[in-house]
């Protein structure tokens, strides 16, 4: 099962930013919390990854709670493009017979519109 | 960033044949690779792990001699559906895993290939 809780859709208007919740309470220390998208038809695509600190990057900004319970990713100005299911993952970072086995949840259906 | 290339894209076979899918790391060497399989509106499901050059690892309920796993290099796994049936129609999804931790200590994934058994 998976380890995270995400709401199944959010709406967001085009050029406002999107912010995409990710509740992941029993997250373990060695963990990391990650986020690919998916566009229809298309293979996942990573946005970014994060432990503890917050993290940005060209595509988005990725706001950890100090306590690592829960998380969120903002897309700064949403296109159209940006209409995609958004999966927030937590897999350990490295090591371990789990690495890079990604359990995947229903995901956030994002549909930004004009 | 690390590309991961699948082949075929799509792919359209008769009942009880077999069918190869390609998953290919372009940039890097990966010395594990990942098969998944998502049905129409549904998420990804994690079929097995590749390892280079030992027995890929199965999970529970996936049938390992009707999805054959070879990944004889550090660049390429194939996945081989065997005596495929249409309920086997699906969207079949790779993801490899870099030698060194990844690019940024990420899992990229290939483009995704779509199976169709009529």
């Amino acid at each position: 099962d998976a380890k995270t809780t995400q709401p199944p859709s959010m709406d967001c208007a085009e050029g406002r930013a999107a912010n995409l919740p990710c509740n992941h309470s029993t997250i373990s220390g060695n963990e990391y919390v990650y986020w690919y998208r998916q566009i229809h038809s298309q293979g996942p695509q990573y946005i970014i990854h994060g432990l503890k600190n917050n993290e940005t990057n060209e595509m988005a900004s990725l706001i950890i709670t100090e306590d690592r319970k829960s998380s969120t990713l903002i897309l700064p100005h949403a296109t159209l493009r940006d209409t995609a299911v958004y999966y927030c993952i937590v897999s350990p970072h490295r090591g371990g017979t789990s690495y890079g086995k990604l359990t995947f949840g229903q995901g956030t259906i994002l549909t930004v519109h004009p | 960033g690390a590309v991961v290339s699948q082949h075929p894209s799509r792919v359209i076979c008769k009942s009880g044949t077999s069918v190869k899918i390609e998953c290919r790391s372009l940039d890097f060497q990966a010395t594990t690779m990942f098969w998944y399989r998502q049905f129409p509106k549904q998420s990804l499901m994690l079929m097995a792990t590749s390892n280079e050059g030992s027995k890929a690892t199965y999970e529970q309920g996936v049938e390992k001699d009707k999805f054959l796993i070879n990944h004889a290099s550090l660049t390429l796994s194939t996945l081989t559906v065997t005596s495929a049936h249409p309920e086997d129609s699906s969207f079949y999804i790779c993801s490899a895993l870099s030698r060194t931790g990844g690019f940024g200590n990420t899992i990229y994934f290939g483009e995704g290939s779509w199976l169709t058994v009529v």
